[in-house]
């Protein structure tokens, strides 16, 4: 149960487009379809962004992106806005209904 | 409105216990499973448990296997999470979150401190 890795720390400027990426194993991104991305604002609950590698819950806007690639999934954020800068997390499922979240990276909107 | 809402953290000494609970409201809660999540003050997510919809199959993270407890009660849409032998490492945000394509509806949490 490693936590999955990703950049501590991405910027963009406003209109620019930034890509988090986010890599695991075989055993949890690489194995399953089930990646997540969730956006955490400063003391506030996390959100779901994207479920199941690309899936994109109603009311988030189409600029986010989710895709895969092997053991490294990837959350792209284009048209950057000052809304978007906040903590975001890849979570992966890790079979036996375990769960994997990575640890987080800072998204500062310059 | 869907809404989970968290209760029952607190401060609580090294090797003690609490049980945490999570409010169901407007959808199906004996249709889903479930997870809990916590944050350690300014750390990232991680996962802790997981149960589903009728409470056979409980999954733990490594961290607190043999500690705490998972269960629900479907006819009350409630969720719990039974801590014992907390530990200072166990002090955390604890989030509960429904599991249905991606982990959906989460609460603000109830924070759990871990201190004598």
């Amino acid at each position: 149960q490693s936590a999955l890795t990703q950049p501590r720390s991405v910027s963009g400027s406003p209109g620019q487009s930034v890509t988090i990426s986010c890599t695991g194993t075989s055993s949890d991104v690489g194995g399953y379809n089930y990646v997540s991305w969730y956006q955490q604002h400063p003391g506030k609950a996390p959100k779901l962004m994207i479920y199941d590698v690309s899936g994109r819950p109603s009311g988030v806007p189409d600029r986010f992106s989710g895709s895969k690639s092997g053991n490294t999934a990837s959350l792209t954020i284009s048209g950057l806005q000052a809304e978007d800068e906040a903590d975001y997390y890849c979570c992966s499922f890790a079979g036996s209904y375990t769960f994997v979240f990575g640890g987080g990276t800072k998204l500062t909107v310059l | 409105e869907v809404q989970v809402v968290e209760s029952g953290g607190g401060l609580v000494q090294p090797g003690g216990s609490l049980r945490l609970s999570c409010a169901a409201s407007e959808f199906t809660f004996s249709s889903y499973g479930m997870v809990w999540v916590r944050q350690a003050p300014g750390k990232g997510l991680v996962w802790v448990s997981h149960i589903n919809s009728d409470g056979s199959s409980k999954n733990y993270a490594d961290s607190v296997k043999g500690r705490f407890a998972i269960s629900r009660d479907n006819a009350k849409n409630t969720l719990y999470l039974q801590m014992n032998s907390l530990r200072a490492e166990d002090t955390a945000v604890y989030y509960c979150a429904k599991n249905k394509e991606g982990l959906r509806f989460w609460g603000q949490g109830t924070l759990v401190t871990v201190s004598s």
